[in-house]
């Protein structure tokens, strides 16, 4: 079974500074999406980023980029120049690319990380 | 666009009444996801539909617990003689079902079970 795990539960920064949470994955599927999403409180989760496991190149959105390392199985975000508004809870989340000869739907998520912004 | 709408917000009931939620996902979407999410907790998938089909459903999913898509638009999630283990946010999703597609969040259902 895939799992994903966040190992830090809260993770804090300074405004404009720069922050790293941290993801790992489980899974014996070589084709296979990851997920970066935003839970504001009491807001609905938006997506932050998406990387396709076969493509080398890391995932980048504004201040938001990713450190993906296939072989580690390990997918971290960056957040550059924090803004207050990034104070969320943050999830990792995992998806294979397909079964059965169809695209795959169900998403698997990791704990979450609630990152606080200090002004 | 209007993105994925559930109703209601909240929901309070008693222990052993049944309760039905239900959620409209973004139009052009044919997949359709249910998932539970507990205080300070990543969301747990419970099911999902491509169309009016059921496609795949958790082991998590007890008895209690029904979903269904008619008529491939809109889902309706039933728990019957709810436990106060009940009492989650039951967040939907809604997709395209091409590869990689991401996921759509509606506002959730916050349930709770006196």
């Amino acid at each position: 079974a895939q799992t994903v795990t966040q190992s830090q539960p809260e993770m804090s920064v300074q405004e404009a500074e720069t922050v790293t949470l941290s993801c790992t994955y489980d899974t014996s599927e070589s084709d296979y999406y990851l997920f970066w999403y935003k839970q504001p409180p009491s807001r609905q989760m938006i997506l932050v980023l998406r990387q396709e496991a076969y493509k080398q190149q890391n995932a980048t959105e504004n201040r938001f980029s990713v450190n993906f390392q296939k072989a580690a199985k390990s997918f971290s975000l960056k957040i550059s120049d924090s803004q207050l508004g990034d104070a969320a809870m943050y999830f990792c989340a995992y998806r294979i690319m397909y079964r059965g000869g169809t695209s795959y739907g169900k998403l698997t998520f990791g704990q979450g990380t609630i990152l606080t912004v200090h002004p | 666009d209007t993105g994925v709408s559930q109703d209601p917000r909240h929901k309070i009931t008693k222990r052993g009444q049944n309760v039905t939620f239900r959620c409209d996902p973004i139009s052009e979407h044919n997949r359709l996801y249910w998932y539970r999410q507990t205080l300070g907790q990543g969301p747990e998938f419970l099911t999902y539909f491509q169309n009016e089909a059921q496609l795949e459903k958790s082991r998590l999913l007890s008895d209690r617990f029904s979903a269904e898509r008619p008529k491939g638009s809109f889902s309706t999630l039933e728990i019957q003689r709810t436990e106060q283990g009940d009492s989650a946010m039951y967040l939907c999703a809604s997709s395209l079902d091409r590869a990689g597609s991401p996921l759509h969040f509606g506002n959730g259902t916050r349930l709770t079970v006196t």
